[in-house]
């Protein structure tokens, strides 16, 4: 079964210094890899996928994230962080079956910006 | 752009009442997901249908159901309430393709709270 693991519950940053949050997935064959934000309240807004190709991928609000095989790691990173970049951030594994994905999620990075 | 539309955005049911989530997925998607989170937790995949058939379950109680209509529009119907019902339901919707770019779009999702 798919699993996927972000081991940093909270992380706290300043504004303008960078981010990187940690994804670990396990999954038996070449995975599609996905991140997503949730503000307080909010739904699930995508912020960039890997399927397959270069394994640097760029995302909407200045976010790229790379693709490890050999780490089984898709690890998110923004190089200077904004106050609005605070948010919970979900790395998710997708399963292809006949029709569409059911993602499995990680536990969920919670950022907290400081001014 | 039309996104996934979910109604009602809150809901508020005593216990063993029952309650219907509706979905309206993005006009052409053929895909509908549903996702349970919980306070704190990460979304859980319920069921998804592909073409008005159910095309994968996950850890649904049998005491919800869910179909998706001609329309395509899905219903996740839950009776007798629990306490441990409440949460935020995503529903997503996608097209699914045989090629490897596709993705799910999450609507805003519905918060369910149970007293």
């Amino acid at each position: 079964a798919q699993s996927v693991t972000q081991p940093d519950i909270h992380i706290t940053v300043s504004e303008g210094a960078s981010l990187e949050l940690r994804c670990n997935y396990s999954y038996g064959a070449t995975p599609y890899l996905f991140w997503y934000v949730q503000s307080p309240g909010q739904g699930l807004q995508l912020l960039l996928k890997y399927f397959s190709g270069d394994t640097l991928v760029q995302g909407i609000k200045g976010f790229e994230a790379e693709f490890k095989r050999s780490q089984s790691s898709f690890n998110l990173r923004k190089p200077s962080v904004h106050w609005s970049d605070a948010a919970e951030y979900f790395c998710a594994v997708g399963e292809v079956k006949a029709a569409g994905n059911k993602l499995t999620f990680g536990g969920g990075t919670r950022v907290l910006v400081k001014p | 752009a039309a996104g996934v539309i979910q109604s009602p955005r809150h809901l508020i049911k005593e216990k063993r009442e029952t309650a219907t989530l509706k979905c309206y997925p993005i006009p052409r998607h053929d895909t509908v997901y549903w996702y349970q989170q919980g306070p704190g937790q990460d979304p859980q995949f319920l069921i998804s249908f592909y073409e008005k058939m159910q095309s994968d379950k996950g850890s649904i109680p049998d005491r919800f159901s869910a179909q998706q209509f001609s329309d395509y529009h899905s219903e996740l119907n839950m009776s007798s309430l629990e306490l441990g019902d409440s949460a935020l339901y995503f529903c997503a919707s996608s097209f699914w393709t045989p090629l490897e770019d596709t993705e799910a779009f999450f609507g805003q999702g519905t918060r369910l709270t149970v007293v």
